[in-house]
């Protein structure tokens, strides 16, 4: 069985440039969340989906950044107009049912020049 | 007060000895506890899950809960150099955000 599939695994962008990171969930896992990891800080919530829904979006700056999980193909992370900061580790999970323990990828490791 | 708060460490152990973790959260309307494993560079993977008072004994590894306090531990015994990582402490709850929330982390050295 695959786990969460993650790409690119790493994605280097200039300032002011988009930023797309995509997720694909375990097979049957309807529930996504991404995650935000600065070098040795724990793990920051950003949104919460379920199939084209966003069900939580509290962690997810209002401005540049949107996600979405449609009914097809999978879930998409953008960051727009990405500045020095927007670098870091960003990690997409996903789970059977909410409350269930997560699955995570292999993140995606963003880095703006 | 961040809702989920660990120890940074880092906590330098000999092998074979007990390493002990620890956490303790906020909202005492959490009703699920996890320990994540990070090696460094590499992605989140679960060790634990607790949901009830008392312990839970996985192999080297028990999870200890006590809702009263706060608090969640995890014990692993014999530890061995490849159990040096990041420990990661999550907490879900059933109302608000239902997205897990996690500490900042405890890293784990094991001395050989």
């Amino acid at each position: 069985n695959a786990g969460v599939m993650q790409n690119p695994r790493h994605l280097v962008r200039r300032r002011g440039q988009e930023a797309r990171l995509r997720c694909s969930p375990v097979k049957g896992h309807s529930h996504v969340y991404w995650y935000r990891q600065l070098p040795e800080e724990g793990l920051k919530f950003m949104v919460y989906l379920q199939k084209e829904n966003i069900i939580d979006e509290s962690g997810m700056p209002k401005e540049r950044f949107s996600a979405e999980f449609p009914k097809e193909g999978p879930s998409i992370l953008r960051i727009q107009q990405v500045v020095r900061g927007d670098s870091a580790a960003y990690f997409c999970a996903s789970s059977p049912t909410e409350g269930s323990p997560l699955h995570f990828g292999n993140g995606t490791r963003l880095t703006v020049t | 007060q961040k809702e989920v708060e660990q120890n940074s460490g880092p906590l330098s152990v000999p092998e074979g000895a007990i390493a002990s973790l620890n956490c303790t959260y906020s909202d005492r309307g959490s009703q699920s506890f996890f320990w994540y494993r990070q090696y460094s560079g590499k992605s989140p993977e679960l060790i634990m899950s607790i949901y009830s008072n008392g312990d839970k004994e996985d192999g080297r590894f028990t999870a200890q809960l006590n809702k009263a306090s706060q608090y969640v531990s995890l014990l692993i015994r014999d530890s061995q150099p490849s159990d040096s990582a990041t420990y990661l402490c999550a907490v879900g709850k059933d109302t608000g955000r239902r997205a897990l929330t996690f500490g900042s982390g405890t890293r784990l050295q094991v001395q050989p």
